[in-house]
């Protein structure tokens, strides 16, 4: 099976460019979270989705981040403008009603923004 | 209340060695603690989790202890081994939603 799958998994931008990052959940799953992990501040829920609703925006850092998820097999983060300070790992997890105990992580996108 | 500490930021122990890792919370609605495992360029991936009705739960060498009154809890690595090297993290989610709250991690180094 096909576990979370990202891309890019690796992205270099210049400041004010826009970036989006892709994100497909695992077939089935009804819950979808994005999370950035940095150094500084660990890994941080940012939003996370339940049936393509967004539940709990709250972790988003600013209005420069919005989320998506049209339909259940693909959500984005889009960052925009990008900022030097968004420099992080962000990974996207999807979890379903029959493990919702378990959230399975993508292997993430490395995001420099130069 | 919602957040979740946890100690050491790093550890370094011997092969064979026991490796424990301590988290604490406030919040007494958090109704289920998992423990996650990151490899160096990979994504966290569950490890082991217990819920606050049980004192303890094994899996081979992985044992968590849990502490209700406390509010704490702990994973122990039996016979560490250099595989084990990786970053750990504890998590607690509520009975209300699905979100975790994640500890900020330890970062374990078994020697060889």
């Amino acid at each position: 099976d096909a576990g979370v799958i990202q891309s890019p998994r690796h992205e270099v931008t210049e400041m004010g460019q826009e970036v989006t990052l892709r994100c497909k959940p695992i077939s089935g799953h009804n819950s979808l979270f994005w999370y950035r992990q940095t150094m500084m501040r660990g890994l941080e829920l940012l939003i996370y989705f339940n049936n393509n609703v967004p539940i709990d925006d709250s972790g988003m850092p600013e209005d420069r981040f919005s989320a998506k998820m049209p339909n259940a097999s693909f959500s984005t983060l889009k960052i925009q403008p990008s900022e030097p300070r968004d420099s992080a790992v962000y990974f996207c997890a999807s979890s379903g009603q029959a493990s919702y105990n378990e959230q399975f992580f993508g292997p993430g996108t490395r995001l420099t923004v130069l | 209340q919602q957040q979740v500490k946890q100690s050491p930021q790093s550890l370094i122990v011997q092969k064979g060695g026991i490796s424990i890792i301590n988290c604490a919370y406030e919040n007494t609605a958090f109704d289920y603690f998992p423990w996650y495992q990151q490899f160096p360029g990979k994504g966290p991936a569950l490890l082991i989790a217990i819920r606050p009705d049980v004192s303890e739960k094994k899996e081979g060498r992985f044992t968590i202890s849990f502490n209700k009154s406390a509010k704490q809890f702990s994973l122990h690595i039996m016979d560490s081994q250099p595989g084990d090297s990786a970053t750990y993290f504890c998590a607690a989610r509520d009975n209300y939603g699905q979100n975790f709250v994640f500890g900020p991690g330890t970062r374990l180094s078994v020697l060889p």
